[in-house]
């Protein structure tokens, strides 16, 4: 089983629709969280870190589920722009910053 | 500010031979990873550099190994280059005392193994 668990898509969407991807991690010592987006053939960049309180960056909402090991990304009103491969991923030590990254969600936005 | 900066960006090598990538950190950050992604996965965790040392690897043969300078910079090394090696190498930097927060990736060397 991998670490991170994410459904490759692609998500075929069109402007203004809203969508969400999920993410499932299997080490529950896991400490921090994050979505970056990657474009094509260019380096990850970080989109949002994910708290179990849940937190909201203008159009995207991210959340936790520590009991359920279960991380989301909903994207509202989708843009052309938003289309890219979305990472989900886990940082499993306190101590150092070594990321576990999902094989990535691709999302195509069309008009 | 001058973010993460990897060298080259694209290189060609036989199967076999021996490859050097090399990362500058962004100003200020003491921490270096790197990690290798093949087409179609996420990126993969080779090891982190802290104070000039190996302080964490992942699931990586011998094969590769690194350096990290006083400056804080660093180098990837790979031995014995096998065709499985291709792939996009990301150097990210980070700050040791903010142990959680972002790393910042450079845009890469895409190494084709032929």
């Amino acid at each position: 089983r991998k670490e991170v668990e994410q459904d490759p898509g692609p998500f075929n969407v069109p402007e203004g629709a809203t969508v969400a991807f999920n993410c499932t991690y299997s080490n529950s010592a896991s400490q921090s969280f994050f979505w970056y987006r990657q474009d094509c053939r260019k380096e990850p960049k970080l989109l949002m870190s994910v708290y179990s309180s849940g937190n909201e960056d203008g159009r995207f909402t991210a959340q936790l589920n520590r009991a359920s090991q279960y991380i989301s990304l909903l994207i509202r009103d989708s843009k052309l722009s938003d289309s890219a491969t979305y990472l989900c991923v886990v940082n499993a030590d306190t101590g150092f910053q070594k990321l576990v990254f999902g094989t990535g969600t691709r999302l195509l936005v069309s008009p | 500010d001058a973010g993460v900066t990897q060298s080259p960006t694209h290189l060609i090598k036989t199967r076999g031979q021996q490859v050097t990538l090399r990362c500058s950190p962004k100003s200020g950050h003491d921490t270096v990873s790197w990690y290798q992604q093949a087409l179609g996965q996420g990126p993969q965790f080779i090891f982190q550099y802290y104070e000039e040392e190996e302080r964490q690897r992942g699931n990586f043969p011998d094969r590769f190994s690194g350096h990290q300078f006083p400056n804080y910079s660093s180098e990837l090394n790979v031995n014995a280059l096998l065709l499985g090696d291709s792939a996009l190498y990301l150097c990210a930097s980070s700050l040791a005392r903010h142990g959680n927060t972002e790393a910042f990736f450079g845009q890469g060397t895409r190494l084709t193994v032929v």
